[in-house]
């Protein structure tokens, strides 16, 4: 049974880059098949899909953030990453990462989520 | 301002029948599957509803989804209070970009 937990800091200072890690336990990251995405949503709000890798380490980003995110693969620890760049308040939400079934919507498992405030 | 948009809250009484809808446009569910996810308090979303109407493994048969045209709905029917979560539709649109519903607050009176 997959598993997917993140960890990071919880707080970033505004303009600086947030950078979180999702270890996947029960399953192989390049394992053929699957990708592996990122979601976050602010508090009291609703979600937003940031961008996925797939197990190849191809990606695919959210238009919206195109040019600040950046998801990488790391096979050896069983990890994928998330860098965003030149955060700001908006940014503040609980991230998640999760297992992409296909690529139209099917994410199962999640992770349990982690929170990233951005502040001075 | 999401691209999916759902009702803000629904609300029903214990045993009743609710549905939630997720109006899209042609480029995201007329053209692509719908997904939902339950959103339980303070926890992670869980696939609630795949392609369409296919319900995974765990998922009491009470919940079904369907889809027409660029409208798709979920259904809840022998509403517990166990139910009372935040609902999200989830569709692929053209644009090259996943979509999320702005969520349903569902309350069971």
């Amino acid at each position: 049974q997959v598993q997917l937990q993140e960890s990071g800091p919880g707080l970033v200072k505004p303009s600086q880059t947030l950078s979180l890690t999702c270890t996947v336990s029960g399953g192989s990251v390049n394992r053929g098949g699957y990708y592996w995405s990122w979601i976050r949503q602010p508090a009291g709000k609703g979600l937003e899909w940031i961008g996925r890798i797939y197990s190849s380490g191809t990606t695919k980003y959210n238009p919206s953030f195109n040019s600040r995110v950046t998801i990488s693969l790391d096979t050896s620890n069983n990890q994928f990453s998330l860098k965003l760049s030149s955060v700001t308040a908006a940014d503040t939400a609980v991230y998640y990462c999760t297992r992409d079934l296909t690529v139209d919507g099917w994410f199962d498992p999640w992770g349990q989520g982690t929170l990233v405030t951005v502040s001075s | 301002q999401s691209l999916l948009t759902q009702p803000p809250s629904a609300s029903g009484t214990p045993g009743q029948r609710v549905t939630i809808s997720c109006s899209g446009s042609s480029s995201n569910i007329e053209s692509n599957y719908v997904y939902w996810y339950q959103q339980l308090p303070g926890t992670a979303p869980k696939l609630l509803i795949s392609r369409n109407n296919q319900r995974p493994s765990g998922v009491p048969d009470r919940f079904s989804g369907s889809k027409s045209g660029t409208a798709a709905s979920l259904a809840i029917s022998g509403l517990r209070s166990e139910d009372e979560a935040d609902y999200y539709c989830v569709a692929w649109d053209d644009s090259l970009s996943v979509l999320f519903g702005g969520g349903t607050k569902l309350t069971v009176l």
